[in-house]
């Protein structure tokens, strides 16, 4: 069973592009979370989400992120017009039962490194 | 501010050593509790878990310690090994919402032989 999978492992952007993580769960999972963490820092929630549902979106920025995660297909966070302050280590999680419901452990993937130039 | 954090950024035991990983949390309507660790360029990994009504809960050679009086929360590790060198979180979930567990800043163990 293979575990919650995400690419690309680096990521390197001009400033202004657009940034595309992907994240798939492990498998039976249904609840995908994105965590952002800085350099010596925590990690800090940004989005939760099930299956073409965003379940709580209150620690993602307001402006130039946005997340999904389609019927079919893994979760994408989308990075619009990068600026250097999204440098940051992207980590998605997944549960198989929803957040309030369950033991709470979530299943980390090996993250996303996005430098932003 | 953060509702969890940890009181030392950095700790260094001697190899076979016991450690003690200890974190504070102010939000007094959290109910549960888990311990990551991550080592350098991978993802948090589940090491133990707490619930509000436990004081104690032991797993292989760790052990997580919860004093609610004042909202402190440790992770002992016995007989340190080369292996345990990491950053460990303690997060905390505040119960009733579907936003995930909060996060504290992280302490790094570093083993010494």
């Amino acid at each position: 069973n293979a575990g919650v999978m995400q690419n690309p492992r680096h990521l390197v952007r001009r400033r202004g592009q657009e940034a595309r993580l992907r994240c798939s769960p492990m498998k039976g999972h249904s609840h995908v979370y994105w965590y952002r963490q800085l350099p010596e820092e925590g990690l800090k929630f940004m989005v939760y989400l099930q299956k073409e549902n965003i379940i709580d979106e209150s620690g993602m920025p307001k402006e130039r992120f946005s997340a999904e995660f389609p019927k079919e297909g893994p979760s994408i966070l989308r990075i619009q017009q990068v600026v250097r302050g999204d440098s940051a280590a992207y980590f998605c999680a997944s549960s198989p039962l929803p957040g309030t419901r369950n033991t709470g452990e979530l299943f980390f993937g090996e993250g996303s490194r996005l430098t932003v130039l | 501010g953060e509702s969890v954090g940890l009181h030392l950024p950095t700790l260094s035991v001697q190899e076979g050593d016991n450690s003690i990983i200890n974190c504070a949390y102010s939000n007094s309507a959290s109910d549960y509790f888990i311990w990551y660790k991550q080592e350098s360029g991978k993802g948090p990994q589940f090491i133990i878990d707490i619930r509000s009504n436990m004081d104690k809960r032991q797993g292989q050679r760790v052990t997580v310690l919860l004093n609610k009086t004042v909202k402190h929360l440790s992770l002992q590790i016995a007989a340190t090994q080369p292996g345990d060198s990491a950053v460990y979180f303690c997060a905390e979930r505040t119960g009733g919402g579907a936003d995930g567990l909060t996060f504290g800043k992280g302490t790094h163990l570093i083993i010494q032989p």
